[in-house]
């Protein structure tokens, strides 16, 4: 399985680009990223996925290197309610049946 | 919009008592996961199924069972309530492609 490795805690402030970067050294060539959001007492929602490269949504951006052992989920401007704990995913596309095992987690405190 | 539903947001259970979880997603999709999130632990897996009747064992199966009867249904049973299985679980489901995973509420599930 490919673990993950996120920083524990990242703090910033209202309006500052955030990036959070996580590790994926054995990742497969079939694997995705995927980063979720997670709010208190709440389950974690869908922000963004991909498999190299760039790709941007309405929300966030997620930078795949070449080598895809990391990722980074590049979240612009942020506001007080963008504080949470965001998880990084690696899993399998298709039809793979690999269970889907989340790391820690980084947890974004955003101060005004 | 695809909606997991958790059947109970709060339980609270003796030690020694049957307790089930039943999630039930409505969008088709061919895998289902448990997993149980405590502070500082992030979230963990417990079993996940990719198909009726098939279950695989996740990172922390002991003291948990599954059921999977149906497809839109997965059961989470713990055949003998213990204080240390005080925690939150989450439900999630996915189709068969890349690993997007929508969650569910959450059952807080308190064992005295």
């Amino acid at each position: 399985l490919a673990k993950t490795t996120q920083p524990i805690s990242m703090d910033s402030y209202e309006g500052q680009e955030v990036n959070i970067t996580c590790s994926h050294n054995n990742i497969a060539t079939n694997d995705y990223i995927t980063w979720y959001q997670q709010f208190p007492s709440q389950g974690p929602r869908f922000i963004i996925q991909g498999y190299k490269t760039k790709v941007t949504n309405e929300v966030a951006s997620l930078f795949i290197p070449a080598d895809r052992k990391s990722s980074t989920l590049s979240l612009p401007r942020v506001s007080l309610s963008d504080t949470a704990v965001y998880y990084c995913l690696v899993g399998p596309g298709g039809t793979g049946r690999r269970a889907l095992t989340f790391g820690s987690g980084t947890r974004l405190q955003v101060q005004p | 919009d695809v909606k997991v539903t958790q059947s109970s947001r709060y339980l609270v259970k003796r030690t020694g008592e049957k307790v089930f979880l039943e999630c039930v997603q409505d969008m088709d999709h061919e895998n289902m996961f448990w997993y149980r999130q405590d502070p500082g632990l992030g979230l963990r897996l417990i079993y996940f199924s990719y198909d009726v009747k098939m279950k695989e064992k996740g990172d922390i199966p002991e003291g948990y069972s599954v059921s999977r009867e149906k497809k839109e249904r997965f059961s989470l049973i713990l055949e003998s309530a213990s204080t240390n299985q005080t925690s939150m679980y989450l439900c999630a489901s996915s189709s068969g492609g890349p690993g997007e995973l929508f969650f569910g509420e959450g059952s807080r599930l308190t064992v005295l």
